[in-house]
């Protein structure tokens, strides 16, 4: 079945640090990739997302490619803000009718000023 | 356009009380899931609707838990005898379509506490 792995939290950095959060994944066919964000006392809304190998979605100032080859879809920002702290969840949708959505278990990010 | 949306925001019950819990998906959202968030955890799935196809009810944790959902649209969760395990933030999100690739959009969540 289709399956997403997150690197385990929490993950704390400074500032202005560089934040890399893995996420492999499994799936069969070719499914669409996304992340989430969770923001404290907040509902899950939308990060980023991408269709297709080789897509990169991007959003306030995170990043992640569609990696077919290694099937990973790691989320990268080059400099973190503590407005950033939040929990990140990797997910997939199988584009293949009958299959569900699957979340990764999420992480923990908390930036210090 | 109206996002999903769920009532009540918060839910306080006695243990052995039934609750019920609504949510209202995005017009034309074929796709509805129920997710529960215990605190600090990630999300555990419990069921899953499309269209008029049987739903996906693989993830509900008992037969305590059973959900509806009326003419294509609203949904409605149901916890009977509510246990103080039950305690959690109940999460709602529907998709236009299951299966193929599209993104869920998830409501602000029911919080349940089981006193």
């Amino acid at each position: 079945g289709n399956s997403v792995t997150q690197m385990e939290g929490p993950v704390t950095l400074s500032e202005e640090a560089f934040l890399t959060i893995n996420c492999t994944y499994t799936a069969t066919g070719y499914p669409s990739l996304f992340w989430y964000v969770q923001y404290p006392g907040e509902g899950l809304q939308l990060l980023l997302k991408a269709t297709k190998a080789d897509d990169k979605g991007s959003n306030k100032g995170f990043e992640a490619t569609y990696r077919k080859e290694t099937t990973s879809f790691h989320l990268e920002k080059g400099s973190v803000q503590v407005s950033d702290s939040a929990v990140y969840f990797c997910a997939l949708a199988p584009n293949n009718y009958g299959q569900n959505f699957v979340f990764g278990p999420g992480t923990r990010l908390s930036v210090l000023p | 356009g109206a996002g999903v949306s769920q009532s009540p925001s918060n839910k306080v019950t006695e243990k052995g009380k039934d609750v019920e819990l609504r949510c209202d998906p995005i017009s034309g959202h074929t796709a509805l899931y129920w997710y529960r968030q215990s605190l600090g955890q990630g999300l555990e799935f419990l069921i899953y609707f499309q269209g008029n196809s049987a739903p996906d009810k693989s993830g509900l944790p008992s037969d305590r838990f059973s959900a509806e959902r009326t003419g294509g649209s609203v949904s409605t969760l149901t916890i009977q005898r509510t246990q103080q395990e039950d305690s959690a933030v109940y999460l709602c999100a529907s998709s236009p379509r299951e299966g193929y690739g599209n993104e869920q959009f998830f409501g602000p969540g029911t919080r349940l506490t089981v006193l």
